[in-house]
């Protein structure tokens, strides 16, 4: 299993342009998480999907949107990129969000915005 | 908004030696997490805490729920170059699916 893979890795953006961050989770979870990390402000939730085809807005969901495409795909869309958006971005997934559930993180993606 | 402060930010020790983290907040958490995150890595979590005064071990670490479900602390016994990491904390508000993280103690062990 591959648990939860996000892609890419890496990305660089011109401020204006748009971009789908890619998140797919193998492990049957129902919900699944996007945060962002900055330095000193730690992980920051975005946007959480509770079951397939919900999602909800979560701490700081001005300038993303989300698609929860299916129950094993998660994806983050920035329509306008801002150099505030430059951050490590992290998908997340859950069996469910009872506080025992454990939440799954993938390797993240680092993008710049210039 | 919950805040979760985290302290001391950066902590540097030489292996073998005892260490305590500490994270606080004045609010209330219904249920509290500890994660470790390594660099160019998604966190890990090591351990749950739900109830006020809870005590949990994992190997070398125990953790601790505050009686007031209010901080919790993360101890480690003769710390390991392995042990080297972020470790956060994450406290889920009553009512609340949403995860409070502080800002992390990044934690050095020298061998």
């Amino acid at each position: 299993n591959a648990g939860v893979t996000q892609t890419p890795k890496f990305q660089v953006l011109k401020t204006g342009q748009s971009m789908t961050l890619q998140c797919a989770q193998d492990m049957n979870h129902n919900s699944m998480y996007w945060y962002r990390q900055d330095p000193g402000m730690g992980l920051r939730l975005i946007y959480y999907s509770a079951s397939e085809g919900t999602t909800d807005k979560g701490e700081v969901p001005n300038g993303y949107n989300v698609s929860r495409l299916n129950k094993r795909e998660f994806s983050l869309r920035l329509e306008s990129a801002a150099p505030s958006q430059t951050s490590v971005y992290f998908c997340a997934s859950s069996d469910g969000l009872a506080r025992t559930d454990t939440q799954y993180f993938g390797p993240g993606t680092r993008l710049t915005v210039l | 908004t919950q805040l979760l402060e985290q302290s001391p930010q950066f902590l540097s020790i030489q292996e073998g030696e005892n260490l305590t983290v500490y994270c606080n907040s004045s609010s209330v958490f219904s249920s509290l997490q500890w994660y470790r995150q390594e660099p160019g890595e998604g966190p890990v979590l090591l351990v749950t805490v739900v109830t006020g005064g809870e005590v949990k071990k994992l190997k070398r670490l125990t953790f601790q729920f505050g009686d007031a479900r209010k901080d919790s602390s993360l101890h480690i016994t003769a710390a390991q170059p392995g042990d080297t990491g972020l470790y956060l904390c994450a406290g889920e508000g009553a009512g609340s699916y949403q995860l409070t993280f502080g800002k992390g103690t990044k934690l050095s062990v020298i061998p």
